[in-house]
This record gives structure tokens, C-alpha cells and sequence, in this order.
């Protein structure tokens, strides 16, 4: 049964262009989360959706990033315009409904978009 | 705070010898435990989780991690390792709507 699916895998672009990520989450799944992964920082979460709606996004690192889930099958990251720092590998991950009130849930990660904005 | 630590960035092990892959943890109420697995060039896989019951948790590829609340401590481990498990593992803890990640341990095993 297929995982979290994620494209592009890889992506290089230059800085001030626009970078579209995209995730298709585990079918049946109610959330999704965006993470960020660099050598410096680790694994950062930058924002999590339940039934498509965006529950914290105090992750998410300045204006420039914005995200989105039109339906419970689809969600983009979008940086706009991109810049050198931002080069990491950003990773979409989907669960269950991720609730306080059910801590045992486990979240599934996708392969990850490997970004580097020149 | 919620938070994890795995106080080793590297844990060298000969191919055949058990390895161990330390993490402690500081959580207020219970904890709920995981740990991932990330070999090179690919996502996170999902290898075990502690919620409650037994200490001793089992989870793929042979994998098991003993939960130790006086120690505060869920510590990784293999009774036997391959070469093919060499890669980046992660301790992770539930937090209150997080999972709070540590910043890894790469396990590397030796032929």
C-alpha cells in the first residue's frame, strides 16, 4: 500500500524563484505535517493540518512560506521568493487525527524534497 | 518541557555484536515514546513506539527498546547487528500536540 508520496524529490532552483512542494498524505489519514530537516537546526515542524485545517503553524519559519490543503488527499508548501537558506530537506508526514486526546497515534513520513536555491 | 536526548552522535558496532542507541527523555504526565530510522537519501521510517504495558517494546527489523521510567531512559537495541542497519536513528516524545525529536544517532555497523 503506498506511503506518504511526495514531489518533487529533488529540486533546484535560484534564489527569489518560487518553490511549489507537494504531498499526497496516507489514505485515511486526518493529518498532515510539513518538517524541515538541515544539518544545523535538526528536524523542524513547520506547520500540521487535521481534516485539512491548519492547527499550528508557529513553525513555519517567515511569510515567504505558506501552505496549504484544499482536500484530505493533497497539500503544497510553497516558499515565494525562495533564498539560500532555505536549501534543506523538507519532509510531509500524515497520521490519524493528531490530538492531545490521542497521544499514541504515529506519524508516517514521506521520502522527503531535497531543495538547494542557489 | 517536553524534551529527548541521545547523548551519542555516533555508535560504532562490529557486524554480529548487540547495539545499544541511547535516549532519555523529560516529559510531565506519562510519556509516550518512539523511535525512527533514517537511511540515507530517505524519509523517516516509523521502527517502535512505547505507549503503555510491557517495558520491553518490539518493532521492525528486529528492533526493541526497553522503557525504563526510574532512569527516564528508551534505549534502543538489536541482539544482533547487520551491516544493513547502519543509518540515522531518531528518539522522539510526544509532546503536547509535537512530536519532539532528538538530533540523532548514526549507527554505524562494521563488517
Amino acid at each position: 500500500d503506498a506511503g506518504v508520496i511526495q514531489s518533487p524529490r529533488h529540486e533546484v532552483t535560484e534564489m527569489g524563484q518560487e518553490v511549489t512542494l507537494r504531498c499526497k498524505p496516507i489514505s485515511g489519514h486526518n493529518s498532515l505535517f510539513w518538517y524541515r530537516q538541515t544539518m544545523m537546526r535538526g528536524l523542524e515542524l513547520l506547520i500540521y493540518f487535521n481534516n485539512n485545517v491548519p492547527i499550528d503553524d508557529s513553525g513555519m519559519p517567515e511569510d515567504r512560506f505558506s501552505a496549504k490543503m484544499p482536500n484530505a488527499s493533497f497539500s503544497t508548501l510553497k516558499i515565494q521568493p525562495s533564498e539560500p537558506r532555505d536549501s534543506a530537506v523538507y519532509f510531509c508526514a500524515s497520521s490519524f487525527f493528531w490530538d492531545s486526546r490521542r497521544p499514541q497515534e504515529t506519524q508516517y513520513f514521506g521520502p522527503g524534497t531535497r531543495l538547494l536555491v542557489l | 518541557a517536553q524534551s529527548v536526548a541521545q547523548p551519542e552522535d555516533q555508535v560504532n558496532v562490529a557486524e554480529g555484536n548487540p547495539l545499544t542507541v541511547k535516549c532519555t527523555y523529560s516529559v510531565s504526565g506519562n510519556p509516550y515514546l518512539f523511535w525512527y530510522v533514517q537511511y540515507p537519501n530517505r524519509g523517516l521510517q516509523f521502527l517502535l513506539k512505547y505507549i503503555t504495558g510491557d517495558n520491553l517494546v518490539k518493532g521492525s527489523y528486529g528492533f526493541e527498546a526497553e522503557f525504563n521510567k526510574s532512569q527516564t531512559s528508551f534505549h534502543l537495541k538489536k541482539p544482533s547487528a547487520l551491516v544493513s542497519d547502519s543509518a540515522l536513528y531518531f528518539c522522539a516524545v510526544r509532546g503536547t500536540d509535537k512530536l519532539i525529536f532528538g538530533t540523532g544517532t548514526r549507527l554505524q555497523v562494521f563488517p
